[in-house]
């Protein structure tokens, strides 16, 4: 199941710089998109979501970016913490009245001090 | 801030022998589902769950398994007769609604299949 893709499986950057993180998705008809960050022995922790009807939303420090003619989102941190070390996985939703998420392999981050 | 917790955080288990994981979902919410996570693979969805029924389950959630909510908080996957690929962390997930609402994750419990 390759719906949902992180072609990147890992990322350096300096602290206080930002992070870009990408997915990609070939489904056009997920509708709801989310990206979890997962520390090692720890569940996935929701960040943030964007619905298919917006092209941005923004929470602190943390931006999605949603391209839906690309089918491409990103995940933007601005400035990038140690604290931010993890893996990001992007996650979507909502193909014909089903609620559960299709997963990408995810990220890690990893921000240098 | 309400979490999902899950029981135990580690199960060894002998292939064959069936096994209960636990879940207790944030309580106000009505969704609950079971993911797996095989080691260096996706996160996969499994189950689904909303008013005491099955609400859509995938191609790996074959009679082998099962879901339960015996009472007003916990929420249980049984496997009645584990095999070595079953071997993965599970997580359990809740959420409030079922459209564009996060689901909230436990932390996982690692099922070990010997």
């Amino acid at each position: 199941d390759q719906q949902v893709k992180q072609n990147s499986p890992s990322l350096s950057v300096q602290e206080g710089r930002i992070s870009i993180l990408n997915c990609d998705y070939t489904n056009s008809m997920f509708d709801y998109f989310l990206w979890y960050k997962k520390y090692p022995a720890e569940g996935p922790t929701f960040l943030i979501s964007i619905s298919s009807i917006k092209d941005k939303n923004e929470d602190g420090r943390f931006t999605v970016f949603l391209n839906k003619s690309a089918k491409h989102l990103s995940l933007h941190i601005v400035p990038s913490q140690p604290g931010d070390s993890a893996v990001y996985f992007c996650a979507a939703s909502g193909t014909s009245g089903t609620y559960k998420y299709i997963f990408g392999t995810g990220t890690r981050l990893k921000v240098l001090a | 801030e309400p979490e999902v917790t899950q029981t135990p955080s580690h199960q060894v288990t002998q292939m064959g022998q069936e096994v209960i994981l636990r879940c207790v979902p944030i309580s106000n919410h009505l969704y609950f589902y079971w993911y797996r996570q095989i080691l260096g693979q996706k996160v996969e969805f499994l189950v689904s769950f909303y008013n005491n029924e099955i609400s859509e389950k995938s191609e790996i959630f074959d009679d082998q398994f099962s879901v339960e909510r015996p009472d007003g908080s916990n929420f249980t996957l049984k496997i009645r007769s584990t095999k070595l690929e079953d071997s993965a962390m599970y997580f359990c997930a809740s959420s409030e609604d079922s459209s564009n609402q996060p689901q909230h994750f436990g932390d996982g419990t690692r099922l070990s299949i010997l």
